[in-house]
């Protein structure tokens, strides 16, 4: 099973900066990476697959990059919508998920 | 407007059985990869099992050989039979679906817990 590991656990941002979310795989998984984001009591949205396409609808401040087992997450400035968990999903070999970043207020 | 409604959560005592369904509008589950994916209490996302356009299905190790998925195209409507529930099987089980690996769309998620 392919191990993904999202750094950091929580990250704590003030509304207007960016932010860079981490994501290793335990081994390549090519491009076959996307990225969610669940706000409390929702359901997860996804923001990006193929490491870097952005989903329908998701805003340009969103962008994604990597390949192989390292890949970011970055929010070039924060919304108050964006405060919510973002999760890391590998689709190269089965399916697993990172274990989350939180983004909060500082 | 794509809309998936998930259906069947409740209690259950561990050993038992308990069907979750998933009607589907504005998008044909038989057409796409259809999956379940569950989040445990305060804890991530876990993908459960996926049924290919084509009818093949995968499980992960932790549901393989107690959970069973299918779909009915009549209905538009995705099934995940679970039997043999454990404690560890408490958490809110959502279908998320899509064209290829990556999951597009995603319902409200219906919980499951497991007590006794």
């Amino acid at each position: 099973e392919i191990v993904m590991t999202q750094s950091p656990a929580t990250l704590s941002v003030s509304p207007g900066e960016g932010a860079t979310l981490s994501c290793r795989a335990s081994q390549g998984v090519s491009s076959n990476l996307a990225w969610y984001q669940q706000r409390p009591g929702q359901a997860p949205r996804l923001l990006i697959f193929g490491a870097s396409t952005r989903a329908t609808g998701i805003p340009a401040r969103f962008s994604g990059s990597g390949f192989g087992t390292e890949f970011t997450l970055t929010i070039s400035s924060l919304q108050s919508e964006d405060f919510a968990v973002y999760y890391c999903q590998q689709y190269n070999s089965l399916w697993t998920f990172g274990q989350g970043t939180k983004v909060e207020f500082k | 407007e794509v809309q998936l409604v998930e259906s069947g959560g409740g209690l259950v005592q561990p050993g038992g059985s308990l069907r979750l369904s998933c009607a589907a509008s504005g998008f044909t589950v038989s057409n796409n990869y259809m999956n379940w994916v569950r989040q445990a209490p305060g804890k991530g996302l876990e993908w459960v099992s996926i049924i290919y356009s084509g009818g093949g299905t995968y499980y992960a190790d932790s549901v393989k050989g107690r959970f069973t998925i299918s779909r009915d195209s009549s209905k538009n409507t995705l099934y995940l039979q679970m039997s043999i529930l454990r404690a560890e099987d408490t958490a809110v089980y959502y279908c998320a679906g899509g064209v290829s690996g990556w999951y597009v769309y995603w319902g409200q998620g219906t919980l499951v817990t497991v007590s006794s």
